[in-house]
């Protein structure tokens, strides 16, 4: 069965740093390439970055090129999104997704920006 | 950006009713392989969001036929027959053709 669990939710002020992780089970992980998508409350679904199954390529979102890197380790299955500078735009749930289609989703993690 | 635009925003269906949901692209989704990368996905309340349809008419794995979908270049359609209790949530198409990938902006499905 496919597992994607996301961790690192929490509350932030403005202008900070945080990093967000996704264990991968159930798939042989370093075969696909790797999504993170948010959700602002009450809204609907945003992509913001892709990491190629070998890292040789990553694409970014306007919205957080320059912010966020998206990276992952193939040794221990797994996916992380490093997000500086933080905004309260950022404001949302983080999902993992697999694959180009995004065919599995983790459960989400909420990111909170607040002073 | 490829922009993706969903109609109608909200629909209500009656159990075992039938409903289609709309989603245009402002350029043609046809990639440079000849294939055309438009999904279809459904977040039920309090849930991820799941994939229903891939490359505009292909069912993912466990996905009832009661879901199908069609469409070609910009225009791409979503029907659901015989709608039941669990298919109520927010349908969203999505493009995977270009990057950045770029979702509708939801179509909200309720009882009637």
């Amino acid at each position: 069965e496919v597992q994607l669990v996301e961790s690192g939710e929490g509350l932030v002020q403005p202008g900070s740093s945080m990093k967000l992780s996704c264990v991968a089970s159930g798939f042989t992980f370093s075969n696909y390439g790797m999504n993170w998508i948010r959700q602002a409350p009450k809204k609907g679904l945003e992509w913001i970055a892709l990491i190629y199954y070998d890292s040789s390529s990553k694409y970014y979102a306007d919205s957080v090129k320059g912010r966020f890197t998206i990276s992952r380790d193939n040794s221990k299955n797994t996916l992380y999104l490093e997000m500086n500078s933080l905004r309260s735009e950022d404001t949302a749930m983080y999902y993992c997704a697999k694959g180009g289609t995004f065919d599995y989703w983790g459960q989400g993690v909420m990111v909170t920006v607040s002073s | 950006d490829v922009v993706m635009t969903q109609t109608p925003v909200s629909l209500s269906v009656s159990l075992g009713g039938q409903v289609s949901i709309s989603c245009r692209s402002s350029q043609s989704l046809v990639h440079n392989n000849g294939n055309t990368y438009l999904s279809w996905y459904l977040q039920k309340p309090g849930q991820s969001p799941q994939l229903l349809i891939y490359k505009v008419s292909n069912r993912f794995s466990g996905i009832s036929d009661r879901f199908s979908g069609s469409g070609s270049g910009t225009d791409f359609t979503l029907k659901i027959s015989r709608v039941e209790p669990d298919d109520l949530g927010v349908y969203y198409c999505g493009q995977g053709t270009q990057y950045p990938r770029t979702f509708g902006g939801g179509t909200k499905l309720e009882l009637k």
